[in-house]
């Protein structure tokens, strides 16, 4: 199925650090969202964008939404050991009435204390 | 907590059995979708249904089928199991609001097919 490129596939970095990864596609979306799942649990939403160049923050997040509405990108500032997890990216199409939900294959997050 | 529920929490079951998990979405919401998440696998769409209909299919086997009922809970059966059904089972439901839809997750039932 469709799916974005979503990189990197996996980070392993020190407590302290910033991390940003991002996703990409050849289509054009109009939501993009990121998710975070922890192991075991369901992916829980971080931050919803809505409009071509809006930059949002929730926390230590910030995500934006690429001009040309083909790529978002994901940065957490001063890691802590509970970033620990995947995050998804997934971008929304919409045809008339109908809205499909496009979803990238996970960035894998380690932090070492 | 994201309102949404499914149970069971964990499955262990045998080759060629059938099995039925269950998704209550949050309040209000019309949406239900069901994705499969196999070991270190990104989310695959299986299927969604809006307000006791299908909307849209992604993945599915033949051997996998769901429905809504009135009551919006949905219920997602996979029958004649395989090892290869082994996987994370979640449930998504979803309102959408001036063309925008944001999708809430389940915890997700863990099945375990030996």
């Amino acid at each position: 199925g469709q799916q974005l490129n979503q990189s990197p596939q996996s980070m392993f970095i020190q407590e302290g650090e910033d991390v940003s990864m991002n996703c990409t596609s050849s289509s054009i979306f109009n939501t993009w969202l990121w998710y975070k799942q922890d192991p075991g649990e369901g992916p829980v939403l971080l931050i919803a964008l809505y409009k071509a160049g809006e930059l949002t923050s929730n926390g230590r997040l910030t995500a934006q939404f690429g001009i040309t509405r083909k790529d978002s990108f994901l940065n957490i500032s001063a890691s802590i050991p509970s970033d620990v997890g995947i995050y998804f990216c997934a971008g929304q199409l919409r045809a008339g009435n109908n809205r499909k939900l496009i979803w990238g294959l996970g960035t894998s997050l380690a932090v070492n204390p | 907590d994201s309102g949404v529920t499914q149970t069971p929490k964990h499955l262990i079951t045998a080759t060629g059995q059938r099995v039925t998990l269950r998704c209550s979405p949050r309040s209000g919401d019309l949406s239900v979708y069901w994705y499969q998440q196999s070991l270190d696998q990104g989310l695959q769409f299986l299927i969604q249904y809006y307000n006791g209909e299908e909307r849209a299919k992604g993945n599915i086997l033949e051997r996998f089928s769901a429905q809504q009922f009135p009551d919006l809970h949905s219920e997602l059966n996979l029958s004649s199991l395989e090892l290869g059904d082994s996987a994370l089972y979640f449930c998504a439901s979803s309102v959408s609001s001036r063309g925008q839809e944001t999708q809430y997750f389940g915890p997700g039932t863990r099945l375990l097919v030996l």
